[in-house]
């Protein structure tokens, strides 16, 4: 059974950082792209950021609005995803979910369970 | 960046209607599109890939459709469980983009 098994929210202030993780299980996780998208309270979907597998280069993408300040990682030994996000502020307040997806190979679109970030003084 | 212009951004139905939802892409973006559904609380799930390829394990009465630019998702006969937001994604190109959603109540 594939699962995404996210850690790492909480509250925070604004200006500080947290580092989320996501274990991946029941898939290659070396081989799997790997993206962050967030869901911020009332609004809808949001991307943001993508790192390729080592193997295509492990190379990252990030939304603008993140780009500078957040950092996204990969340890394929302990088949873990992490985010480390820095100079938070408020409108970074939001769900954070870690996905396989997108794919265009059926079955393979797999979803963390969501994890919680609060930026507030 | 690519711009998805999703509508309606809500809509009441009966059950049993035929529910649609349109996705409009801002330049062609081929077939790659996605649709999830969004309950509260939960992660997105995703019902059709590709703009028209059911997701394993999806029901039938989810369908899309579409190419290029514009694009249909369609539910065939609306039931209590579809309660939920809609969003298209794009993955032509980055930055992913999502549409703006489609809240979907019960009449």
């Amino acid at each position: 059974e594939v699962q995404l098994v996210q850690s790492g929210g909480g509250l925070v202030k604004p200006g500080g950082s947290l580092r989320l993780s996501c274990a991946a299980s029941g898939f290659t996780f070396s081989d799997a792209w790997m993206n962050w998208v967030r869901q911020a309270p009332g609004k809808g979907l949001e991307w943001v950021g993508r790192i390729k597998s080592k193997t295509d280069g492990g190379t990252t993408d990030y939304a603008a609005p993140v780009k500078g300040r957040f950092s996204i990682s990969r340890d394929d030994s302990k088949n873990t995803l992490y985010l480390q996000m820095n100079s938070l502020k408020t409108g970074d307040t939001a769900v954070f979910y870690c996905t396989t997806g997108p794919s265009s190979v059926a079955g393979t679109d797999y979803w963390g369970q969501g994890t919680l970030v609060t930026v507030s003084s | 960046d690519i711009q998805m212009t999703q509508s309606p951004s809500s809509l009441s139905a009966s059950v049993g209607d035929r529910v649609t939802i349109t996705c409009q892409a801002s330049q062609d973006i081929s077939n790659y599109l996605d649709w999830y559904q969004k309950k509260p609380g939960k992660a997105p799930k995703l019902l059709i890939y590709d703009a028209s390829k059911l997701e394993t394990g999806v029901p039938s009465k989810f369908s899309g459709s579409g190419s290029g630019t514009d694009f249909t998702f369609t539910i065939s006969s609306l039931q209590p469980e579809d309660i939920a937001t809609y969003y298209c994604q794009q993955y032509d190109s980055l930055p992913l983009t999502f549409g703006g959603g489609t809240k979907v109540e019960i009449k």
